[in-house]
């Protein structure tokens, strides 16, 4: 069975800097896929990024980056010049690519910016 | 057009009210979700559906009853709910059963059940 542990359940951080939010996973699937998203207090999870397991680089996407290290287990998100609008919970999640569509969440941290 | 929308936005019903969630997609996704998200919770899966026909039911109660008229809509039609019901449902598409990288999500309606 998949499991997906996010430790830090809040986070407060200043403006500008850099914030990185921990995710480590347990699967026995030789291929997965995983996922961060971002949930604002009106409810829609937004989908920031995805690393594949057998993805050679960590993924970025725009100020989000991927810390991937596969043996670990651990696929932690970083938000580089974290901005107010950043203020959010924040969801890892897992699926395994055995043509199974279910993700699997974490508990989520919540994200505050402070001016 | 990457929209997922969802009416209503809330609801309050009664234990002995049926009521009904909407969600539409205009962005030719051929599978629908259903996720039932209590508060600080993460979202938890209820319903799939692919091509109209539905894929995985996570043991959810019957009170609970989903409905894929067309590729493009997806109702929730509820009946008999207890309190613990409350929570936002959320719900999602993907161009397929695949393709949940590209799962969207939709705003969400909040259920309070009183």
């Amino acid at each position: 069975a998949q499991k997906i542990t996010q430790t830090q359940p809040g986070m407060f951080v200043q403006e500008k800097e850099a914030v990185t939010l921990d995710c480590t996973y347990d699967t026995s699937d030789p291929s997965y896929g995983l996922f961060w998203y971002k949930q604002p207090s009106s409810g829609e999870m937004i989908f920031l990024i995805y690393q594949g397991s057998y993805d050679q680089q960590n993924a970025t996407e725009g100020r989000y980056s991927l810390n991937f290290q596969k043996a670990r287990k651990s696929a932690n998100l970083v938000i580089s010049a974290s901005q107010l609008g950043d203020s959010a919970m924040y969801f890892c999640a897992m699926r395994d690519d055995f043509g199974n569509e279910k993700l699997t969440f974490g508990t989520g941290t919540r994200l505050t910016i402070i001016p | 057009d990457t929209e997922v929308t969802q009416t209503p936005k809330h609801l309050v019903m009664g234990m002995t009210n049926k009521k009904s969630l909407k969600c539409e997609q205009h962005m030719g996704h051929r599978a629908m979700y259903w996720y039932k998200q209590k508060a600080k919770k993460p979202p938890e899966l209820m319903f799939v559906y692919s091509y109209e026909k539905l894929s995985i039911n996570e043991s959810v109660p019957s009170r609970f009853s989903p409905e894929c008229p067309n590729s493009s809509l997806l109702n929730l039609h509820l009946h008999a709910l207890q309190p613990e019901d409350s929570a936002l449902y959320l719900c999602a598409s993907s161009p397929d059963r695949e393709r949940v990288r590209e799962q969207y999500f939709g705003p969400g309606t909040r259920l309070t059940v009183t």
